[in-house]
């Protein structure tokens, strides 16, 4: 089954904590990106990538890191979170080609107190 | 100015309405076009992509005006499983880059 699988889907973490947030997606797209959602502002991006050891900044990534060691994986790290980094975290993936698609994991919830 | 607008609602309609949402983008360059559904909680999942002809899938129909730069959908015979939020979605080619309107909420009333 083509998925986008992400863990974990719900933690509790303290301010400071190193966490990462690991992504895997089983359909060989080139494209992942990384979105978190709040009321009220919608999905806004983090980071994205358009291949292996190819990253880039989205219009939120402060306090995030990424990386693309492997054409599957894409995990989101947060060195040092914050309580502002409370949030519903998506991975997603597609391909780039012309009417593609892009799919979603099932989403992380991260409460930072 | 937003990548992409769409009115945030809510819209509460009776069992059996049609409803129609609106959305604008403001690039043109802009490629492919999509609607995605999202229940509460829950990730957002591919409802119809968006043919510059219009197409339809059963009770959904979409729109696209490249001219005037909005997309739109129409939900006839509305079921009470169609509350969700809804959200249009655009593809810019140049980097792959996706822009999502923040969503309209819909929530049909028996």
């Amino acid at each position: 089954e083509a998925q986008v699988t992400q863990n974990p889907r719900y933690l509790i973490t303290v301010t400071g904590k190193k966490l990462t947030v690991t992504c895997s997606q089983n359909m060989n797209h080139e494209y992942m990106s990384w979105y978190r959602q709040d009321p009220g502002l919608g999905l806004r991006q983090i980071y994205y990538s358009m291949n292996v050891e190819v990253t880039d900044k989205g219009d939120v990534p402060e306090g995030y890191k990424v990386s693309r060691k492997e054409k599957r994986n894409f995990p989101l790290i947060l060195e040092s979170p914050s309580p502002n980094q409370t949030s519903l975290y998506f991975c997603a993936s597609s391909r780039i080609s012309s009417g593609n698609t892009i799919y979603f994991g099932e989403g992380s919830w991260l409460t930072v107190v | 100015r937003k990548e992409v607008e769409q009115d945030p609602g809510p819209f509460n309609v009776p069992e059996g309405a049609t409803v129609a949402f609106n959305c604008t983008y403001s690039n043109s360059a802009s490629q492919s076009f999509f609607w995605y559904r999202q229940d509460c909680r829950k990730e957002p999942k591919l409802l119809m992509s968006v043919y510059s002809s219009g197409n339809e899938d059963g009770r959904f129909t979409a729109q696209l005006n490249r001219a005037s730069q909005y997309i739109s959908l129409l939900i006839r015979d509305s079921k009470l499983s169609d509350s969700a939020t809804y959200l249009c979605v655009v593809n810019i080619k140049t980097g792959n880059q996706f822009y999502f309107g923040t969503g309209t909420s819909l929530t049909v009333i028996p």
